[in-house]
């Protein structure tokens, strides 16, 4: 079954250094998504891409987040300058036709920020 | 996107039917049912998903109320790796994001 990959599993970074979550998407997938997890709370949409730009976006994906798709299989999300609050899992998801078919999601990236 | 009520918790005996009930009174015309899991802190799966009628596929049953105003997921056999939190979501397939509540913690027990 085709799945999405996500590097690294874990990443431990200092507060202020820019991080880059990568993602590989299944390969014939047009939407692409991250969301992230902090540690014992809900599960929070952060970005929708689609057709090389942003289509959605939450008030948590602010101007230190970008996401890129820098060629035909990665999606990444960089966050330039880290805080200790985002510490947290970040999933990656995509799907084929909007959502109509349910999104499929990565394993995810846990960020630790110290 | 209406907004959803579930149980915190459920326990289930393992081989038998796990049925996990969702409120969704305020769902308006145009808005699906989609049902996720999240097993440990994996990343969420993808269940099921209607509008009004019932659905069926290899993971699950949704049975939507003829009102529409709540529903259930039901696991026909559940097993020990069926042991999730289960999230019940309204939204239309206009939008792209999904927005999870707290979901039911299923617990399944030898």
């Amino acid at each position: 079954e085709p799945e999405v990959t996500q590097t690294p599993s874990h990443q431990v970074t200092q507060m202020g250094q820019e991080v880059i979550l990568r993602c590989v998407p299944i390969s014939n997938h047009l939407y692409f998504y991250w969301y992230r997890q902090i540690l014992g709370q809900k599960v929070e949409f952060l970005v929708s891409f689609y057709n090389n730009e942003i289509s959605e976006k939450s008030e948590i994906f602010d101007d230190q987040f970008s996401v890129e798709r820098p060629d035909g299989s990665n999606f990444t999300l960089k966050i330039r300058s880290t805080k200790l609050e985002d510490s947290a899992m970040y999933f990656c998801a995509s799907s084929d036709r909007g959502d109509y078919y349910g999104y499929t999601f990565g394993s995810g990236t846990r960020l630790t920020v110290v | 996107d209406a907004k959803t009520t579930q149980p915190t918790s459920m326990d289930c005996a393992e081989g038998r039917a796990a049925n996990l009930p969702c409120n969704h009174s305020t769902i308006s015309g145009n808005e699906y049912v989609y049902w996720y899991r999240q097993i440990h802190s994996q990343g969420p799966q993808y269940i099921i998903h209607g509008l009004k009628n019932n659905e069926t596929n290899e993971m699950a049953s949704l049975i939507i109320t003829e009102d529409r105003k709540s529903s259930t997921l039901i696991l026909p056999h559940a097993t020990l790796r069926d042991t999730a939190v289960y999230y019940c979501i309204v939204r239309t397939n206009a939008g792209n994001m999904l927005t999870f509540g707290g979901g039911t913690r299923l617990m399944v027990k030898p």
